[in-house]
Protein backbone atom coordinates (compact mmCIF):
# COMPACT_ATOMS: atom_id res chain seq x y z
CA UNK A 1 0.00 0.00 0.00
CA UNK A 2 0.86 3.24 0.08
CA UNK A 3 1.49 5.82 3.25
CA UNK A 4 1.92 9.76 2.78
CA UNK A 5 2.83 12.27 5.41
CA UNK A 6 1.86 15.83 5.68
CA UNK A 7 1.64 18.63 8.21
CA UNK A 8 -1.44 18.82 9.62
CA UNK A 9 -1.62 22.72 9.84
CA UNK A 10 0.41 25.59 8.73
CA UNK A 11 0.20 29.17 9.06
CA UNK A 12 1.35 32.19 7.52
CA UNK A 13 1.46 36.12 7.75
CA UNK A 14 0.37 37.57 3.65
CA UNK A 15 3.07 38.23 1.07
CA UNK A 16 5.21 35.58 3.16
CA UNK A 17 7.16 32.08 1.50
CA UNK A 18 5.51 28.50 3.53
CA UNK A 19 7.06 25.49 2.75
CA UNK A 20 4.27 22.15 2.67
CA UNK A 21 6.40 19.09 3.14
CA UNK A 22 5.66 15.41 1.65
CA UNK A 23 6.52 12.18 2.90
CA UNK A 24 5.73 9.05 1.36
CA UNK A 25 6.26 5.16 1.05
CA UNK A 26 4.85 3.36 -1.90
CA UNK A 27 5.39 0.47 -4.22
CA UNK A 28 5.60 1.43 -8.00
CA UNK A 29 5.87 5.25 -7.64
CA UNK A 30 5.24 7.36 -10.74
CA UNK A 31 5.08 11.03 -9.48
CA UNK A 32 3.59 13.01 -6.63
CA UNK A 33 1.24 15.92 -7.12
CA UNK A 34 -0.49 18.46 -5.41
CA UNK A 35 -3.75 19.55 -5.18
CA UNK A 36 -5.58 22.47 -3.16
CA UNK A 37 -8.71 22.40 -2.20
CA UNK A 38 -11.02 25.53 -0.72
CA UNK A 39 -13.70 25.27 2.25
CA UNK A 40 -16.49 23.47 -0.10
CA UNK A 41 -14.85 23.18 -3.06
CA UNK A 42 -13.22 20.54 -5.39
CA UNK A 43 -8.94 19.74 -5.16
CA UNK A 44 -7.30 21.80 -8.37
CA UNK A 45 -4.87 20.57 -9.46
CA UNK A 46 -1.18 22.95 -8.64
CA UNK A 47 1.63 21.06 -9.70
CA UNK A 48 3.51 17.33 -10.42
CA UNK A 49 6.81 15.61 -10.18
CA UNK A 50 7.97 13.19 -12.07
CA UNK A 51 11.54 13.42 -12.15
CA UNK A 52 14.05 14.87 -8.79
CA UNK A 53 14.25 18.52 -9.17
CA UNK A 54 11.95 21.58 -8.86
CA UNK A 55 8.70 22.32 -11.29
CA UNK A 56 7.90 25.86 -10.84
CA UNK A 57 4.65 27.41 -11.86
CA UNK A 58 3.68 31.22 -11.33
CA UNK A 59 3.90 31.47 -7.28
CA UNK A 60 3.82 27.48 -6.59
CA UNK A 61 7.28 25.60 -6.90
CA UNK A 62 7.13 21.64 -6.38
CA UNK A 63 10.07 20.00 -5.64
CA UNK A 64 10.37 16.36 -5.64
CA UNK A 65 13.49 13.66 -4.65
CA UNK A 66 12.73 10.57 -5.71
CA UNK A 67 15.53 8.98 -3.53
CA UNK A 68 14.35 10.54 -0.27
CA UNK A 69 11.11 9.67 -1.19
CA UNK A 70 9.95 13.15 -0.30
CA UNK A 71 8.58 16.52 -1.98
CA UNK A 72 7.35 20.12 -1.11
CA UNK A 73 5.12 22.80 -2.49
CA UNK A 74 6.77 25.68 -2.21
CA UNK A 75 4.20 28.86 -1.89
CA UNK A 76 5.43 32.36 -2.36
CA UNK A 77 3.92 36.34 -1.77
CA UNK A 78 1.17 34.25 -0.08
CA UNK A 79 -2.23 36.06 -0.59
CA UNK A 80 -5.32 35.32 2.16
CA UNK A 81 -7.25 33.31 -1.03
CA UNK A 82 -4.39 31.21 -0.34
CA UNK A 83 -6.06 30.04 2.68
CA UNK A 84 -7.08 26.29 2.38
CA UNK A 85 -6.11 22.80 2.58
CA UNK A 86 -3.40 21.21 0.24
CA UNK A 87 -3.00 17.74 -0.70
CA UNK A 88 -0.27 15.82 -1.93
CA UNK A 89 -0.35 13.01 -3.88
CA UNK A 90 1.53 9.62 -5.06
CA UNK A 91 0.60 8.36 -8.30
CA UNK A 92 1.47 4.57 -8.88
CA UNK A 93 2.09 2.80 -12.15
CA UNK A 94 -0.94 0.71 -11.14
CA UNK A 95 -2.95 4.14 -12.02
CA UNK A 96 -4.02 4.83 -8.85
CA UNK A 97 -3.38 8.11 -6.89
CA UNK A 98 -3.34 7.83 -3.06
CA UNK A 99 -4.07 11.36 -1.10
CA UNK A 100 -2.47 12.61 1.79
CA UNK A 101 -4.33 13.54 4.54
CA UNK A 102 -3.75 17.13 3.93
CA UNK A 103 -2.36 20.19 5.33
CA UNK A 104 -4.56 23.36 6.31
CA UNK A 105 -2.39 26.65 5.52
CA UNK A 106 -4.04 29.63 7.28
CA UNK A 107 -2.94 33.28 5.96
CA UNK A 108 -3.16 36.32 8.66
CA UNK A 109 -2.84 39.73 7.29
CA UNK B 1 -13.87 23.27 -22.61
CA UNK B 2 -11.85 21.86 -18.81
CA UNK B 3 -14.43 21.21 -16.67
CA UNK B 4 -15.66 17.31 -15.26
CA UNK B 5 -19.53 18.18 -14.63
CA UNK B 6 -21.62 16.48 -11.77
CA UNK B 7 -24.70 16.30 -11.52
CA UNK B 8 -27.05 16.54 -9.22
CA UNK B 9 -24.82 18.90 -7.04
CA UNK B 10 -26.52 17.68 -3.62
CA UNK B 11 -28.77 14.39 -3.16
CA UNK B 12 -30.41 13.85 -0.10
CA UNK B 13 -32.01 9.77 0.01
CA UNK B 14 -33.32 7.18 1.90
CA UNK B 15 -31.67 3.73 2.73
CA UNK B 16 -34.22 1.92 0.53
CA UNK B 17 -34.01 4.40 -2.57
CA UNK B 18 -32.16 4.18 -5.87
CA UNK B 19 -30.28 7.11 -7.32
CA UNK B 20 -27.48 7.83 -9.71
CA UNK B 21 -25.07 9.94 -9.89
CA UNK B 22 -23.44 11.01 -13.13
CA UNK B 23 -20.19 12.92 -14.14
CA UNK B 24 -19.37 14.15 -18.12
CA UNK B 25 -16.14 15.49 -19.44
CA UNK B 26 -15.30 16.62 -22.88
CA UNK B 27 -11.75 16.71 -22.65
CA UNK B 28 -11.17 13.85 -24.84
CA UNK B 29 -9.49 11.92 -21.44
CA UNK B 30 -9.78 7.96 -21.45
CA UNK B 31 -9.46 7.73 -17.69
CA UNK B 32 -11.92 8.59 -15.34
CA UNK B 33 -12.49 8.18 -11.44
CA UNK B 34 -14.75 7.86 -8.40
CA UNK B 35 -13.49 9.38 -5.50
CA UNK B 36 -15.22 9.64 -1.87
CA UNK B 37 -14.43 12.46 0.70
CA UNK B 38 -15.11 12.82 4.05
CA UNK B 39 -15.43 16.09 5.71
CA UNK B 40 -11.55 17.06 6.82
CA UNK B 41 -9.84 14.05 5.09
CA UNK B 42 -8.64 13.01 1.96
CA UNK B 43 -10.65 12.15 -1.49
CA UNK B 44 -10.35 8.01 -1.20
CA UNK B 45 -10.42 6.13 -4.24
CA UNK B 46 -13.07 4.37 -5.12
CA UNK B 47 -13.12 3.08 -9.11
CA UNK B 48 -10.91 4.02 -12.31
CA UNK B 49 -12.20 3.26 -15.48
CA UNK B 50 -9.31 3.54 -18.40
CA UNK B 51 -10.30 3.05 -22.08
CA UNK B 52 -14.06 2.54 -20.74
CA UNK B 53 -13.27 -0.35 -19.09
CA UNK B 54 -13.33 -0.92 -15.05
CA UNK B 55 -9.24 -0.82 -14.17
CA UNK B 56 -9.46 -0.46 -10.52
CA UNK B 57 -12.45 -1.28 -8.00
CA UNK B 58 -10.59 -0.32 -4.36
CA UNK B 59 -12.76 -2.65 -2.74
CA UNK B 60 -16.35 -0.60 -2.88
CA UNK B 61 -19.49 -2.57 -1.63
CA UNK B 62 -21.47 -3.38 -3.69
CA UNK B 63 -24.10 -1.23 -3.40
CA UNK B 64 -21.66 1.39 -5.28
CA UNK B 65 -21.90 0.67 -8.98
CA UNK B 66 -20.05 2.32 -11.90
CA UNK B 67 -20.92 2.47 -15.46
CA UNK B 68 -18.96 3.80 -18.01
CA UNK B 69 -21.27 4.30 -21.05
CA UNK B 70 -18.79 5.80 -23.18
CA UNK B 71 -15.63 7.80 -22.84
CA UNK B 72 -17.20 11.10 -22.20
CA UNK B 73 -19.67 9.34 -19.24
CA UNK B 74 -19.22 7.83 -15.89
CA UNK B 75 -22.29 7.06 -13.45
CA UNK B 76 -22.68 5.86 -10.02
CA UNK B 77 -25.37 3.65 -9.13
CA UNK B 78 -26.31 3.73 -5.13
CA UNK B 79 -28.79 1.16 -3.79
CA UNK B 80 -29.10 0.47 -0.46
CA UNK B 81 -26.72 3.18 1.30
CA UNK B 82 -26.14 3.59 5.04
CA UNK B 83 -25.70 6.97 6.77
CA UNK B 84 -22.10 5.96 7.21
CA UNK B 85 -22.29 6.59 2.59
CA UNK B 86 -22.80 10.02 3.59
CA UNK B 87 -20.31 12.52 1.62
CA UNK B 88 -19.01 14.04 -1.11
CA UNK B 89 -18.56 12.15 -4.32
CA UNK B 90 -16.05 13.22 -6.65
CA UNK B 91 -15.62 12.58 -10.07
CA UNK B 92 -12.57 13.44 -11.78
CA UNK B 93 -10.80 12.86 -15.21
CA UNK B 94 -7.26 12.14 -16.56
CA UNK B 95 -5.89 11.77 -20.38
CA UNK B 96 -4.76 8.43 -19.24
CA UNK B 97 -4.69 6.43 -16.13
CA UNK B 98 -1.02 5.10 -16.30
CA UNK B 99 0.21 8.45 -15.95
CA UNK B 100 -2.67 10.53 -13.81
CA UNK B 101 -0.53 13.50 -13.43
CA UNK B 102 -3.42 15.86 -13.42
CA UNK B 103 -6.73 14.79 -12.29
CA UNK B 104 -9.77 16.96 -13.21
CA UNK B 105 -12.39 17.22 -10.60
CA UNK B 106 -15.44 17.91 -10.55
CA UNK B 107 -17.62 19.82 -8.27
CA UNK B 108 -18.69 16.94 -6.56
CA UNK B 109 -22.42 15.48 -5.49
CA UNK B 110 -23.01 16.16 -1.31
CA UNK B 111 -24.67 13.08 -0.82
CA UNK B 112 -26.97 12.43 2.30
CA UNK B 113 -28.42 9.28 3.17
CA UNK B 114 -31.21 8.95 5.93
Amino acid sequence: GQSLEQPSEVTAVEGAIVQINCTYQTSGFYGLSWYQQHDGGAPTFLSYNALDGLEETGRFSSFLSRSDSYGYLLLQELQMKDSASYFCAVTTNAGKSTFGDGTTLTVKP
Amino acid sequence: DTEVTQTPKHLVMGMTNKKSLKCEQHMGHRAMYWYKQKAKKPPELMFVYSYEKLSINESVPSRFSPECPNSSLLNLHLHALQPEDSALYLCASSQVSATNEKLFFGSGTQLSVL
